[in-house]
């Protein structure tokens, strides 16, 4: 099973909601990741948790704010969102961050309208 | 920096017809590279990997040729169909930081 499993699976929010994506995998993987696509762009990374810390920001603006409760769960909290913050958030996991598996594994993502 | 890129934007082929997706990449220091599918609607999926000691990976009718001298690898699909249509990307790993580094992708076509 290398299911990833993403909700929800659409979300429009205005500029002033708050709101949160959330991700669990159950396949005892220790790395999690947060991705923005862009139409017919690439994923971009945005975190990386390893061990339930978070490893990698790439600098990502303050309106995005992941947590990770345990090793099965990652979350984004989205605050203050602009329009050009919509796009399709992905999340993944993968065995480790470091070790010698890194096939990362992506949910179906949410596709994220901020009006 | 990392880099790693493809040569099409786009591919049609016929249905049956073998395809050939090519990625080149600019670090020499990658030593990791994953194809990965990409379906309307749907994350991105695992089809194949291949690791830098090797030039040749196989998979079920997929098979990935790596060559470090130039820098480039690329996705072989064999007899393609009709739902092997889809964005196929190629990512590299490379550093300690051990991060996926996507390519821009490609857009496979098969028509009827």
């Amino acid at each position: 099973d290398t299911e990833v499993t993403q909700t929800p699976k659409h979300l429009v929010m205005g500029m002033t909601n708050k709101k949160s994506l959330k991700c669990e995998q159950h396949m005892g993987h220790r790395a999690m990741y947060w991705y923005k696509q862009k139409a017919k762009k690439p994923p971009e990374l945005m975190f990386v948790y390893s061990y339930e810390k978070l490893s990698i920001n790439e600098s990502v603006p303050s309106r995005f704010s992941p947590e990770c409760p345990n090793s099965s769960l990652l979350n984004l909290h989205l605050h203050a969102l602009q329009p050009e913050d919509s796009a399709l958030y992905l999340c993944a996991s993968s065995q480790d961050s470091g070790g010698a598996r890194y096939i990362q594994y992506f949910g179906a993502g949410t596709r994220l309208s901020v009006l | 920096g990392e880099s790693v890129g493809l040569h099409l934007p786009t591919l049609s082929v016929q249905e049956g017809d073998n395809s050939i997706i090519n990625c080149a990449y600019s670090n020499s220091a990658s030593d990791y590279f994953i194809w990965y599918k990409q379906e309307s609607g749907k994350g991105p999926q695992f089809i194949i990997d291949i690791r830098s000691n090797m030039d040749k990976r196989q998979g079920q009718r997929v098979t990935v040729l790596l060559n470090k001298t130039v820098k480039h690898l690329s996705l072989q699909i064999a007899a393609t169909q009709p739902g092997d249509s889809a964005v196929y990307f190629c990512a590299s790993i490379s550093g300690s930081a051990r991060q996926l580094t996507f390519g821009s992708g490609t857009q496979l076509t098969v028509l009827p």
